[in-house]
Order: structure tokens, then C-alpha cells, then sequence
């Protein structure tokens, strides 16, 4: 199996511009996560989803961050419009089940740079 | 709020020697504790686990030791080796009301470098 897979690994662009993220979660498994690691927070949980639907977005942090799932092989993180505060590394990462004890296999991020 | 702490943010050791990474955590409610390493430009990848009903689990070279009491869990790298060098990641979570656990929470991660 390729593992996760994210796209792009880096992003450059200018404040006010959308940005999109996306994520090809391991076959088989069915929870999904978005996480964003920048040096002040940590790494920090964004979103995840169960079966394609989204279970908890207290993560995230504005109305300009939206997440999507349309099927099981699938996600986007959409931020619109950009941010310099919203440069980091987001990582997309998958699991069999929503952390019932199952390993979570993340993928190798993207970096996000708004200037 | 930082539920989970790592408070060294970064560890140097010789090889051939003992790395020691902490981690404390305010919840209570935490039953379930994980390392995770990443190295540059890789995600993180789980190393390893232990649940609250133990206070020790050994895997190899590594070894987490947990002290519920204190709410302090440790990592052990026995002996640390070069490929060791990388950022390790401390995480909990809770059992949920409604089955299954909490999300993860992390903490902000300790850089280890071993030294040849």
C-alpha cells in the first residue's frame, strides 16, 4: 500500500487567495483526519470524518477553513481566503476506526506558506 | 490550554547511551497514551503505546513507562542509536461516553538528536 497520500507538498501563495489540500486516505480505512502543525500550537486536530461524514470541526479554526469528503478514497481542506497565520504543515492521516485504539498512519504533509 | 506537555523541546545524547523524553498531561479523564516520531519533511509514525490499566510497555529498544498518579508518562530509548534522531510526539485520549475514545490529543513534540 502507498500509505497516505497528500497533494501538493507544498504550497506557496499570497494572502486573500484559496487554497486546497488534498488527501487519498489507505483503502479500507474508514476515519479520516486533518491535522496542522505549526511551532506556537503543536500538532493540533482540525477535523475527522467517520464513513465519509464529517464527526467533529470544533478544530477548526475559522469559517475559512472547510473540509470535504465526497467518498472513501477522497478529502479536501479548503481555505478561502488564505492567511499568513495559516501558514504550517497540514497533514491528512487515516485510521480503521475514529480512535477506538486504532493507529493512525498519517500522511507526509503539505507546507503551506501565505504570504 | 495544553492538556499534554512536553517541556523539553529538544534532547541531545551520545549514542550508545539512554534518551529519555517526558511528557505530563492534565486530564484525568486520559486512559490511553501514544508515542508518535516524524522525521523532516516525513508525517508521524506511531512507535508506540500504552494503556492506563498499566504502567509499563516494552517494545525493543523502546520502553513507555506511565505514572498516573504524577500524570507522567516517559519514553526510554535503550541504546539510542543516530536513526533515532527525529521529533517525538506524546498523545492521549479519553474514553468516550459513547464508545470508543476521545480524538488524540498532542503535545508540541521534544527534538531528539543522537550523536554519533
Amino acid at each position: 500500500d502507498a500509505g497516505v497520500i497528500q497533494s501538493p507538498r507544498h504550497e506557496v501563495t499570497e494572502m486573500g487567495q484559496e487554497v486546497t489540500l488534498r488527501c487519498k486516505p489507505i483503502s479500507g480505512h474508514n476515519s479520516l483526519f486533518w491535522y496542522r502543525q505549526t511551532m506556537m500550537r503543536g500538532l493540533e486536530l482540525l477535523i475527522y470524518f467517520n464513513n465519509n461524514v464529517p464527526i467533529d470541526d470544533s478544530g477548526m479554526p475559522e469559517d475559512r477553513f472547510s473540509a470535504k469528503m465526497p467518498n472513501a478514497s477522497f478529502s479536501t481542506l479548503k481555505i478561502q481566503p488564505s492567511e499568513p497565520r495559516d501558514s504550517a504543515v497540514y497533514f491528512c492521516a487515516s485510521s480503521l476506526a475514529p480512535f477506538d485504539d486504532s493507529e493512525q498512519f498519517f500522511g507526509p504533509g503539505t507546507r503551506l506558506t501565505v504570504l | 490550554d495544553q492538556q499534554v506537555k512536553q517541556n523539553s523541546p529538544s534532547l541531545s545524547v551520545q549514542e550508545g547511551r539512554i534518551s529519555i523524553l517526558n511528557c505530563d498531561y492534565t486530564n484525568s479523564m486520559f486512559d490511553y497514551f501514544l508515542w508518535y516520531k516524524k522525521y523532516p519533511a516525513e508525517g508521524p509514525t506511531f512507535l508506540i503505546s500504552i494503556s492506563s490499566i498499566k504502567d509499563k510497555n516494552e517494545d525493543g529498544r523502546f520502553t513507555v513507562f506511565l505514572n498516573k498518579s504524577a500524570k507522567h508518562l516517559s519514553l526510554h530509548i535503550v541504546p539510542s542509536q543516530p536513526g533515532d534522531s527525529a521529533v517525538y510526539f506524546c498523545a492521549a485520549s479519553a474514553k468516550s461516553t459513547q464508545g470508543g475514545s476521545e480524538k488524540l490529543v498532542f503535545g508540541k513534540g521534544t527534538k531528539l538528536t543522537v550523536n554519533p
